[in-house]
Order: structure tokens, then C-alpha cells, then sequence
């Protein structure tokens, strides 16, 4: 069965404590691995989109890289603003653009 | 440019009743996707709709069913509504081409009592 883990389920981080997080997937024919941050009452916000194993996204302190079994979202020197629940998806051959989510990381970034 | 605008941003009903949740994708965009994300999960995929054809489904009731409209805008209809489906309803968008990233609307809270 096509799956997305999502690990940990929580974080707490210092204001510049860098850290990562985990997507692992069991999926058949990878298509694209999706990275989104949600904010409290709002849809999804895309981040990056990483296709092939050792492709890497930066983005402001955010990194995504891509291996065959995961992803990680580096977070470099963290803000109070990057607070939010980020989620991993992935779209497999054959699924169009059917993304399969994990449940996502909520990350607190205290001052 | 407008992004993906849903519509009601909240609804109340009671069970037994039908709801039909509204919305206009991303300009250019001609796909349109529906999610249903409880509290605390991620988004669980309802169905695509493309060309006007729902394109492919997820493990969702047929109490669920939509329309895709010319204009690509698209409605999510849900008959005979029970507790379990109150959710945050997700719209996204995107081209037709896989691995296309999916723009999501801020989404209606439906709220079944």
C-alpha cells in the first residue's frame, strides 16, 4: 500500500537551532515528492517540488533533498515565523496528480 | 493573480442534510482536485476532476460527487452529511500533467451537528 510517514510529529526549536524533517515513502513509480506548510485555519502552501533522487530545493532557510526511500526538509537558523505544520506528499505513476499525504510535522519556533 | 478562492469559508449543517462547496481554480489552470484534511491529519483525496470528467476517485462514499463547470471552475456536492464528515474541505488546482504542483484554496470548514 502507498504510504507517507512523517517524522516527528511535533517539534519544538530555539530561534536559530537548525534541524530536519523526515518524509519516508512506500510508493510504486515515484512521480514528484511535494513539500507544503500549512498554517493554522489556511490550505497548504506549495514549497518545492523534487523529482529524481539527489535533487536539492533551497528556498530563504529552507532545504528539501530527495533519496530513494525519503525526504528531509532542512531548516536552517529557524524564526518564530517558520512556525507552522509542513507536509510531504507524493503523486506515484499512473496517479496523475492524485497526491498521498502524511500527517505532517508542527513546528514551534520559540523566540 | 488570483489564486484558488473557495467558497463559504464555514458552514454549519445538520446531519441528514446535502452541502455544496464552491471553487475557481488558479488562473491557467485546468485541473481541479478535491480533499477533505480532519484535525490534525493530512488531506485525504476525494477525486480530480478534468475536462469536465471526474478523472480519478479516492476511498470516498458516492454521498460525495462533484462537478467541474466549462469555465474549470468546480462544486463538491456531499449528500446526507453525518458527524464524521465535518473536515476542512480542500480545493487545489494545477495543469493536467503529472507531478504539476497543486495550488490549494484556504479551504470551507463544514461543521455537522
Amino acid at each position: 500500500e502507498d504510504q507517507v510517514t512523517q517524522s516527528p510529529e511535533a517539534l519544538r526549536l530555539q530561534e536559530g537551532e537548525s534541524s530536519s524533517l523526515n518524509c519516508s515513502y512506500t510508493v510504486s513509480g515515484l512521480r514528484g515528492l511535494f513539500w507544503y506548510r500549512q498554517d493554522p485555519g489556511k490550505g497548504p502552501e506549495f514549497l518545492f517540488t523534487l523529482y529524481s533522487a539527489g535533487e536539492e530545493k533551497e528556498k530563504e532557510r529552507l532545504k528539501a533533498t530527495l533519496t530513494k526511500k525519503e525526504s528531509f526538509l532542512h531548516i536552517t537558523a529557524p524564526k518564530p515565523e517558520d512556525s507552522a505544520t509542513y507536509l510531504c506528499a507524493v503523486v506515484f505513476s499512473g496517479g496523475y496528480n492524485k497526491l498521498i499525504f502524511g500527517a505532517g510535522t508542527r513546528l514551534a519556533v520559540h523566540p | 493573480d488570483a489564486g484558488v478562492t473557495q467558497s463559504p469559508t464555514h458552514l454549519i449543517k445538520t446531519r441528514g442534510q446535502q452541502v455544496t462547496l464552491r471553487c475557481s481554480p488558479k488562473s491557467g489552470h485546468d485541473t481541479v482536485s478535491w480533499y477533505q484534511q480532519a484535525l490534525g491529519q493530512g488531506p485525504q483525496f476525494i477525486f480530480q476532476y478534468y475536462e469536465e470528467e471526474e478523472r480519478q476517485r479516492g476511498n470516498f462514499p458516492d454521498r460525495f460527487s462533484g462537478h467541474q463547470f466549462p469555465n474549470y471552475s468546480s462544486e463538491l456536492n456531499v449528500n446526507a452529511l453525518l458527524l464524521g464528515d465535518s473536515a476542512l474541505y480542500l480545493c487545489a488546482s494545477s495543469l493536467a500533467q503529472g507531478g504539476s504542483p497543486l495550488h490549494f484554496g484556504n479551504g470551507t470548514r463544514l461543521t455537522v451537528t
